[in-house]
């Protein structure tokens, strides 16, 4: 089976403090994701990855970074925290196009408190 | 642009009911329709998916079919369970610009009591 971790399943952090949340797949996916979901909101993507070092905007890229240096590892970064930050961050990977038929694998969640 | 308009929730039903969750989109191209879902602290699991009109989807009891002819995609179940209280999400993936953009509606939570 795909696994999905993601480094942190509860994080606070502080106003203006610079985050990274991080993960990582085990099954030699290409594509990799970030959504945010929220209440009433559902999932939100970021940004997404199609390959190494590539990097695409999503529907609500600002005040977000990724970074992906490793076919398996996929970063989100804060650059400078905010409260409307605070939110739950679901990572994904899939096998094909941004999911084509087969769906896409997702890991536990972050959920992250900005105070 | 492609959307995905779930019913709202939360849905109670007793166990053994029937469960019908209601899904229509809209998108420019040909999606691919899922369904997933997400327990209470974990992330989203695919439960189900069909790819072209008149496919059926079927999973853990659950099943929805692709219906073109008016863009919908339900999710039904013909006895459910407390195990099955989680949140739902339906969602399509289409071609749009060159790659595959996945639209998740905004989930419907459901509530199973005994």
């Amino acid at each position: 089976d795909v696994k999905v971790t993601q480094s942190s399943r509860y994080l606070v952090k502080r106003t203006g403090e610079k985050v990274f949340l991080e993960c990582v797949q085990d099954m030699d996916h290409e594509n990799m994701f970030w959504y945010r979901q929220d209440p009433g909101l559902g999932l939100r993507l970021i940004y997404f990855s199609y390959d190494v070092k590539m990097k695409e905007k999503g529907d609500i890229p600002e005040g977000y970074s990724v970074s992906r240096e490793k076919k398996e590892r996929f970063s989100l970064i804060l650059e400078s925290a905010s409260t409307n930050q605070t939110s739950m961050y679901l990572c994904a990977s899939s096998l094909d196009g941004a999911s084509g038929g087969q769906g896409q694998y997702f890991g536990p969640g972050t959920r992250l408190t900005v105070t | 642009g492609d959307s995905v308009t779930q019913m709202e929730g939360p849905v109670t039903l007793s166990e053994e009911a029937f469960l019908t969750i209601n899904c229509t989109y809209t998108a420019t191209g040909y999606p691919s329709l899922f369904w997933y879902v997400q327990y209470p602290g974990e992330g989203l699991q695919l439960l189900l998916k069909a790819t072209k009109a008149d496919d059926k989807g079927s999973n853990k009891g659950f099943e929805a079919t692709y219906r073109k002819e008016t863009t919908s995609f339900h999710l039904e179940k013909g006895s459910v369970q407390v195990s099955d209280s989680a949140v739902y999400f339906c969602a399509l993936s289409d071609a749009n610009g060159g790659y595959q953009k996945v639209t998740f509606g905004t989930g419907t939570k459901l509530q199973v009591i005994p």
